[in-house]
């Protein structure tokens, strides 16, 4: 089976930086990606890793290390609408995605 | 261009009741997926369609059926509802059978059975 997992919860300041890390073990590998979720609403894509290293875009940054089976979401500049779930999901030999339970970030002012 | 939409919102249903839950996608996407997300579990993968015509069994499938008649559609049916199937519903879509691709998630459905 696939096992991933995430903090459940993370609290910082606007202006401020966050790492969220993700690890998992899983039959396969195929990409690990990160979605947006607010609340009451549907979870949006942010990134995609299959190679190791850092992807970034804008104030959003991922990393991945496949052999330490750990991936890292970084939010810059917090900002108060970046409150929300960030879940983490990977792609394994059949393609179908996995998630992790999500982490909520608040943002205080 | 309304990408994914779901039917309906938001759900009341007696247990025993059979219910359909609709999803249509306009991205003309080979993949589709039906997942509930529970507090505390994550989205967990019900049933999937690689293509119009085929179907296949996700994580938590028991009490569930779909069907994938035509590229667009992908309902998820609920035969006789019980109480733990209280939950939130999303469809997605992505665009590959055989690559991990984005999926695109539609704005799901809030099912309460009593």
């Amino acid at each position: 089976g696939q096992n991933i997992d995430q903090p459940t919860e993370m609290t910082a300041t606007e202006g401020a930086i966050v790492q969220i890390n993700c690890t998992y073990q899983t039959s396969g590998f195929n990409g690990l990606f990160w979605y947006q979720q607010h609340a009451g609403e549907a979870p949006t894509f942010l990134s995609y890793n299959v190679l190791d290293g850092l992807e970034e875009k804008g104030r959003f940054s991922s990393f991945l290390s496949r052999s330490k089976g750990y991936s890292y979401l970084l939010l810059k500049e917090l900002q108060m609408k970046d409150s929300a779930s960030y879940l983490c999901a990977v792609s394994s030999n059949d393609y179908k995605l996995s998630f992790g339970a999500g982490t909520t970030v608040t943002v205080r002012a | 261009i309304a990408g994914i939409t779901q039917a309906p919102t938001s759900q009341i249903l007696a247990a025993g009741r059979r219910m359909t839950l609709r999803c249509t996608q306009d991205m003309r996407h080979n993949a589709m997926y039906w997942y509930r997300q529970d507090l505390g579990l994550g989205l967990r993968l019900i049933h999937y369609s690689n293509t119009a015509g085929t179907t296949g069994k996700g994580e938590v499938p028991d009490g569930y059926s779909v069907s994938r008649a035509n590229t667009d559609d992908f309902p998820l049916t609920l035969a006789s509802a019980v109480p733990s199937q209280t939950s939130v519903y999303f469809c997605a879509s992505s665009d590959s059978i055989g690559g991990a691709d984005t999926q695109y998630f539609g704005p799901g459905t809030r099912l309460t059975v009593l």
